[in-house]
């Protein structure tokens, strides 16, 4: 099994929807957890970390589920600029990755 | 300030050539991670350093790999020699330290094709 574990998608959605992606990670050891955003043929770049209690920012939404073992992120009124594929990231001791889940919003 | 700055940005090479990759961290991070992305496997560490000193390698795929960082604002990850599976892009990343927030400050990577 690997050690983080997301669906790669493609989500395509609509101007406007709400769209949500989970990812899974095996090690119960792991304390920090967060989703980052990389556009194509770009470098990763942190979107929000993902606190215990959950946490919003702007139209973003994480949340945390110690016990399933998996993290989600909840985009509300997609924006076109939204499009790019979503990394989640789980840190036992170091970084790692999941290989990602691509949006793709169209008008 | 800077951000993470790698070089080349592209490099096609032709099997069997050596490899060097380049990275310069933000100044005053003691973490310097190497990672590769494909599409097939995504984004896998190889190997991160603290404060200059391998910490953990075991993602390094086999002895063509190797990486040094001889200061702390210098990091190469090598090949030698190159394969056509080692096409990928190479990225390397920096973070400050203990007490952060944990984020991961990428340079815009280097596109490696191995012909």
């Amino acid at each position: 099994r690997k050690e983080v574990e997301q669906d790669p998608g493609p989500f395509n959605v609509p101007e406007g929807a709400t769209v949500a992606f989970n990812c899974t990670y095996s090690n119960s050891a792991s304390q920090s957890f967060f989703w980052y955003r990389q556009d194509c043929r770009k470098e990763p770049k942190l979107l929000m970390s993902v606190y215990s209690s959950g946490n919003e920012d702007g139209r973003f939404t994480a949340q945390l589920n110690r016990a399933s073992q998996y993290i989600s992120l909840l985009i509300r009124d997609s924006k076109l600029s939204d499009s790019a594929t979503y990394l989640c990231v789980v840190t036992p001791d170091k970084l790692i990755f999941g290989t990602g889940t691509r949006l793709q919003v169209f008008p | 300030d800077a951000g993470v700055i790698q070089s080349p940005r592209h490099e096609v090479t032709e099997m069997g050539q050596e490899v060097t990759l380049r990275c310069k961290p933000i100044s005053g991070h003691d973490y310097l991670f190497w990672y590769r992305q494909t599409m097939m496997r995504g984004l896998e560490l190889l190997i991160y350093f603290n404060n200059n000193v391998p910490i953990d390698d075991s993602g390094m795929p086999e002895d063509r790999f190797s990486a040094k960082m001889p200061n702390a604002s210098f990091s190469t990850l090598k090949i030698q020699p190159s394969e056509p599976r080692d096409s990928a892009v190479y990225f390397c990343a920096s973070r400050p330290g203990l007490g952060d927030t944990g984020e991961l400050f990428f340079g815009e990577g280097s596109r490696l094709t191995v012909l």
